[in-house]
């Protein structure tokens, strides 16, 4: 099956500074990457969205000045959490949409970067 | 904007036992995507549903779509410990486009 990795896989920081999560394809080339966050025993909220050499969309409500999303390439996003502060505390999960790889439309889940901001 | 709700938040399940967890959209759906999330782990896709009225099948787990294609349920029969975890509805408007998840039913399963 597609698999999507995430890099770090949890991080501890300090308050002010930036962290940067990288969401990577590696069978396949992802037309499409999804940012969610997910507080614990709650439902995934999709931040943002990002095509392949586009500027990202994101959702309403979500900075894009504090939240600054890169797809480099078709298998390569990045998300930076800018002067990360403890409500930024959280686990991180990214997805990858393909076309032609399956019948269905469905989005492949990395396994999530777990984000404590001190 | 578009809202997907899952009922029940919770479900305690006897092993052995069915139950059915209910999805519903404040929008007609293109197709609906039903996800699991076991405990510490992350989503991993189980079916779409896409033709109004359409069942699918896989092992001990049904899924159906609504005629309206506003709501979709999934029902498992004789629930075993493996089946433990949250499973999300997420419905799209159009193909392609972005996923809006449930809230998730959390499963516990009592031996």
């Amino acid at each position: 099956g597609a698999v999507v990795s995430q890099h770090p896989s949890w991080v501890i920081c300090k308050s002010g500074t930036s962290v940067k999560i990288e969401c990577r394809s590696l069978d396949f080339q992802a037309t499409t990457m999804f940012w969610y966050r997910q507080f614990p025993k709650q439902s995934l909220m999709l931040m943002a969205t990002s095509n392949e050499g586009s500027k990202a969309t994101y959702e309403q409500g979500v900075e894009k000045d504090k939240f600054l999303i890169n797809h480099a390439s078709l298998t390569l996003s990045t998300l930076t959490v800018t002067s990360a502060h403890p409500e930024d505390s959280s686990f991180y999960i990214c997805s990858a949409q393909t076309s032609g790889r399956s019948t269905y439309n469905e989005q492949f889940f990395g396994p999530g970067t777990r984000l404590t901001v001190l | 904007g578009q809202q997907v709700m899952q009922i029940p938040q919770y479900q305690h399940v006897q092993e052995g036992e069915d139950f059915t967890t209910y999805c519903n959209s404040s929008t007609t759906l293109s197709n609906i995507q039903w996800y699991k999330q076991r405990p510490g782990g992350h989503p991993v896709f189980l079916i779409q549903l896409v033709k109004s009225g359409e069942v699918k099948k896989q092992k001990r787990l049904t899924f159906q779509f609504g005629e309206a294609k506003k709501n979709s349920s999934l029902h498992i029969t004789a629930t075993q410990t493996t089946d433990v975890g949250t499973y999300f509805c997420a419905g799209q408007k159009a193909a392609g486009n972005k996923l809006t998840f449930g809230g998730g039913t959390r499963v516990l399963v009592k031996p």
